[in-house]
C-alpha cells in the first residue's frame, strides 16, 4: 500500500526554527509537494522537490532524500501567521498525489 | 490571479437528498479533481478528469458521480446523501499531470443530517 507519515501536531515559539518531517512509501515517485493550509481555507502551494537536496525559498526550505523516502520542511524566523497545517504529498507512478494527513503547527508567542 | 471557485462554502442536506457541488476554474486547466478532507486523514481523491467529458475514479468513488461538460466546470454529485458523506469537499485543478501542482478552491463543508 501507499503511505505518507507526518507528525500530527507540533508546537514552536515565535522567532524560532521548526522542521516538519515526512516519510513516504509509494508506488513510484515523481516528486513531492508541500502545501500550507490555514484553518477553514484551501491548501496553497509551498514547494516542490523532485531531485535530492535542499530547495530554499525565503523563510521556507524543503529537503528531499529519495533513497530514504524522506523529506522535511524547514521554517525559519517563525511568525504567528505560520500557524497552519502543513501537508506533504507525493506524486506516484500514475502522477496522482498521495497526501499525508498533515501536521498542525502551533506557534506560541 | 488564478482562481478556483466552489458554489457553496457551507451546505446542510438531509439523508437521501441529491446534492450537487460545483467547481469552476479560470486558468484553462486540463485536469480537475474532487477530494474530501476529514480530520486525521489525508486528502482522499474521489474523482478526477483530465479532459472534457472524461472522468476517472479515484480512491473513494462509491456514492459519488461527476460531470464535466465544459473545460472550466467540474461537478460532484451525491446521488443519495448519507451521514457518512459529511465532510469538507475540495476541488482542485492543474495544467499538467507530469508536474501536478494543484490549485484549490475554498472548499465546501457539507453536513448531512
Amino acid at each position: 500500500g501507499q503511505n505518507i507519515d507526518q507528525p500530527t501536531e507540533m508546537t514552536a515559539t515565535e522567532g524560532a526554527i521548526v522542521q516538519i518531517n515526512c516519510t513516504y512509501q509509494t508506488s513510484g515517485f515523481n516528486g513531492l509537494f508541500w502545501y500550507q493550509q490555514h484553518a477553514g481555507e484551501a491548501p496553497t502551494f509551498l514547494s516542490y522537490n523532485v531531485l535530492d537536496g535542499l530547495e530554499e525559498k525565503g523563510r521556507f526550505s524543503s529537503f528531499l532524500s529519495r533513497s530514504k523516502g524522506y523529506s522535511y520542511l524547514l521554517l525559519k524566523e517563525l511568525q504567528m501567521k505560520d500557524s497552519a497545517s502543513y501537508l506533504c504529498a507525493v506524486v506516484d507512478s500514475n502522477y496522482q498525489l498521495i497526501w499525508g494527513a498533515g501536521t498542525k503547527l502551533i506557534i506560541k508567542p | 490571479d488564478v482562481k478556483v471557485t466552489q458554489s457553496s462554502r457551507y451546505l446542510v442536506k438531509r439523508t437521501g437528498e441529491k446534492v450537487f457541488l460545483e467547481c469552476v476554474q479560470d486558468m484553462d486547466h486540463e485536469n480537475m479533481f474532487w477530494y474530501r478532507q476529514d480530520p486525521g486523514l489525508g486528502l482522499r481523491l474521489i474523482y478526477f478528469s483530465y479532459d472534457v467529458k472524461m472522468k476517472e475514479k479515484g480512491d473513494i468513488p462509491e456514492g459519488y458521480s461527476v460531470s464535466r461538460e465544459k473545460k472550466e466546470r467540474f461537478s460532484l454529485i451525491l446521488e443519495s446523501a448519507s451521514t457518512n458523506q459529511t465532510s469538507m469537499y475540495l476541488c482542485a485543478s492543474s495544467s499538467r499531470l507530469d508536474y501536478n501542482e494543484q490549485f484549490f478552491g475554498p472548499g465546501t463543508r457539507l453536513t448531512v443530517l
